[in-house]
């Protein structure tokens, strides 16, 4: 089955500077990738999401790329703010499925 | 709108109890499912009905019992749950839950906060 690394599993950052969390997968059919941010006492809500066909995809301050071949992919928080503050989560899925394959999740601090 | 709610926000019973937790979507959503997700950890998915028919059981105690009356109402009984049954429980829902070659977003409701004494 699926097995999903994430990377860091902490990461503190200061306001303003960028944040980079990436992870990998090992099932080639996976062709979905979504990023989910959980803030404390609620359920994760994506952020930003890519499919296969695609290697960079961009949202004002974030961005995700996917490299297929290496079987990785990666989120970019550009100008972290205290409000990044969270819980992410990458997932990926395969085609025609719906069974989401979670990474370990990367707590997030921005400092002010 | 991409709101998936879920009553109650809290939830605490004993060893005992029977008790429901609750999930609505009106997106038109034809996949639901629901997660448990322990502290410090990612969801770790239970059940998904897809069109109304559980689909997916990853090999969840009786404990625990799913049902999906419509296409945007899920409930998941609770009965003789153990302390480490405590978790929050969450729903999700997607466009068509996999079916053909398509992938869907799945949205996660706040969740149930459940604590079993």
């Amino acid at each position: 089955g699926e097995n999903v690394e994430q990377h860091p599993s902490t990461l503190s950052v200061q306001e303003g500077d960028s944040a980079v969390i990436k992870c990998t997968y090992s099932d080639s059919a996976s062709n979905y990738f979504p990023w989910y941010k959980q803030e404390l006492g609620k359920g994760p809500q994506l952020i930003i999401d890519i499919r296969s066909n695609v290697g960079e995809k961009k949202d004002q301050r974030i961005a995700v790329t996917l490299n297929k071949t290496a079987k990785h992919f990666s989120l970019h928080i550009t100008e972290t703010q205290p409000e990044d503050s969270a819980v992410y989560f990458c997932a990926t899925l395969q085609a025609a499925g719906n069974k989401l394959t979670f990474g370990g999740g990367t707590r997030v601090l921005v400092k002010p | 709108d991409t709101e998936v709610t879920q009553t109650p926000k809290h939830l605490v019973m004993g060893m005992t109890n029977k008790k429901s937790l609750k999930c609505e979507q009106h997106m038109g959503h034809r996949a639901m499912y629901w997660y448990k997700q322990k502290a410090k950890k990612p969801p770790e998915l239970m059940f998904v009905y897809s069109y109304e028919k559980l689909s997916i059981n990853e090999s969840v105690p009786s404990r625990f019992s799913p049902e999906c009356p419509n296409s945007s109402l899920l409930n998941l009984h609770l009965h003789a749950l153990q302390p480490e049954d405590s978790a929050l429980y969450l729903c999700a829902s997607s466009r068509q839950g996999g079916l053909g070659t398509r992938t869907d977003t799945q949205y996660f409701g706040p969740g149930t906060r459940l604590t079993v004494l």
